[in-house]
């Protein structure tokens, strides 16, 4: 099992500019989910999908916050315009049923 | 949403010595998760213990829950250098928060 996948491992960038991050859920699992941890704020659940659908999104910090899940393999979280504040490490996690969550190792994002 | 906090925030501890973690929560649980966070990756499932359930050994894990209290502990026994990681309580599957997690630090 390949586990989940996220890219890019790092991504540096001038505020303004939009990121993409990527997550690939593992594979029959029907629950995704997105998180930001950084030193202050602890590790923050932002979103949440099953079966592709958003089931909450309190937890995205603005609108300049966004986040797909097109098909049951692919989600992305988007940030346009980016911001300093922004700079985190941003992890996606993937289950199904009543089963523990599996954590992708993340994507470092730095907003210069 | 279901939050689990940790306490101690820091624990420092010589190899070879037995580290315990503190989680509180608040609402009623099914189950509780323990988890782990080595430095820049993805966090770990260590353990799960459901609330019918009131000790749980995985290796040199062992976990104890207790409902009345709302509260669990992990215990690592025989501490080892490889074991410096941050540890998180959960419990829920789905609408899961963390806290700030327990930084454990193990001295070689």
């Amino acid at each position: 099992d390949a586990g989940v996948i996220q890219s890019p491992r790092h991504e540096v960038t001038e505020m303004g500019q939009e990121v993409t991050l990527r997550c690939k859920p593992i594979s029959g699992h029907d629950y995704l989910f997105w998180y930001r941890q950084t030193m202050m704020r602890g590790l923050e659940l932002l979103i949440y999908f099953n079966n592709n659908v958003p089931i909450d999104d309190s937890g995205m910090p603005e609108d300049r916050f966004s986040a797909k899940m097109p098909n049951a393999s692919f989600s992305t979280l988007k940030i346009q315009p980016s911001e300093p504040r922004d700079s985190a490490v941003y992890f996606c996690a993937s289950t199904t049923g009543n089963q523990p969550q599996h954590f992708g190792d993340g994507t470092r994002l730095s907003i210069l | 949403s279901q939050q689990g906090e940790e306490d101690p925030q820091a624990l420092s501890i010589q190899e070879g010595e037995n580290a315990t973690m503190n989680c509180s929560y608040k609402t009623s649980i099914n189950n509780l998760q323990w988890y782990r966070q080595n430095s820049g990756r993805g966090l770990v499932h260590l353990i799960l213990i459901r609330s019918n359930e009131r000790e749980k050994h995985s290796g040199r894990l062992r976990v104890t829950l207790d409902t009345s209290k709302k509260s669990s502990s992990l215990l690592i026994t025989a501490s080892r250098a490889a074991d410096t990681a941050s540890y998180f309580c959960a419990t829920a599957y789905n609408d899961m928060r963390f806290g700030a997690g327990t930084r454990l630090t193990v001295k070689p």
